[in-house]
């Protein structure tokens, strides 16, 4: 089983900041790594398919990208909607896999 | 426009047998490449990818829980089923289906959710 490494966990920004989330595969995944935004009390949402892929409907801010072990998710200018938890997730074999999350609080 | 929506008990006993079932719309399980899958969160806690069925009736399961899981499928009805056996309270969580393709093995829709607490 492929276990993905989320870092940080909880990071604390100011809006307009730059973030940078970083997710870590235990091997080799290719570009089958996604990540998804989830807001309290709502479903995950799913932003970048395939490593840097945006998803339709994606705010530009967001971007991904990496292959192999080492992904990154960034935003570019945080805004204060995007207080929220970010899953990385791997499809490249089963079962699936997630990232334990990293948690943004806007200040 | 796709939607699934999950329900089941919102409370089971300990030692019970849990069934969740899927319902959706704006596709179909007998389409080449359509997979159906469940997935859970307990409360604070991360995602927790469970188990997938697929079009041709091909089933996955997550390791550590396969022999408690079951999924299965009734294509007539757009539904989709999820029985975990042996419940315990470190299974309560928000339990929800989502849908990929083989071809594209992200989860671009997702359920609202349905929490089930286990407890006596």
């Amino acid at each position: 089983e492929i276990v993905l490494t989320q870092s940080p966990d909880f990071q604390s920004v100011t809006p307009k900041e730059k973030v940078t989330i970083t997710c870590r595969a235990s091997q080799s995944i290719g570009r089958n790594l996604h990540w998804y935004q989830q807001k309290p009390d709502q479903s995950p949402k799913l932003l970048i398919k395939y490593a840097s892929q945006s998803f339709s409907g994606v705010p530009s801010r967001f971007s991904g990208s990496g292959s192999g072990t080492d992904f990154s998710l960034t935003i570019s200018s945080l805004e204060a909607e995007d207080a929220a938890t970010y899953y990385c997730h791997q499809s490249n074999s089963l079962p699936y896999t997630f990232g334990q999350g990293t948690k943004l609080e806007i200040k | 426009q796709v939607t699934l929506r999950e329900s089941g008990p919102a409370l089971v006993k300990p030692t019970q047998t849990l069934t969740l079932t899927c319902a959706f719309s704006g596709f179909s399980l007998s389409t080449h490449g359509m997979c159906v899958s469940w997935i859970r969160q307990p409360p604070g806690k991360p995602l927790e990818w469970l188990a997938r069925i697929d079009w041709d009736d091909d089933k996955h399961y997550s390791t550590s829980l396969k022999t408690r899981l079951t999924i299965s499928k009734d294509t007539s009805r757009n539904q989709v089923a999820l029985i975990m056996t042996n419940m315990d309270p470190l299974d309560t969580a928000t339990y929800y289906c989502a849908r990929m393709t083989i071809s594209d093995t992200n989860f671009q829709y997702w359920g609202q959710g349905t929490l089930v607490t286990v407890s006596s």
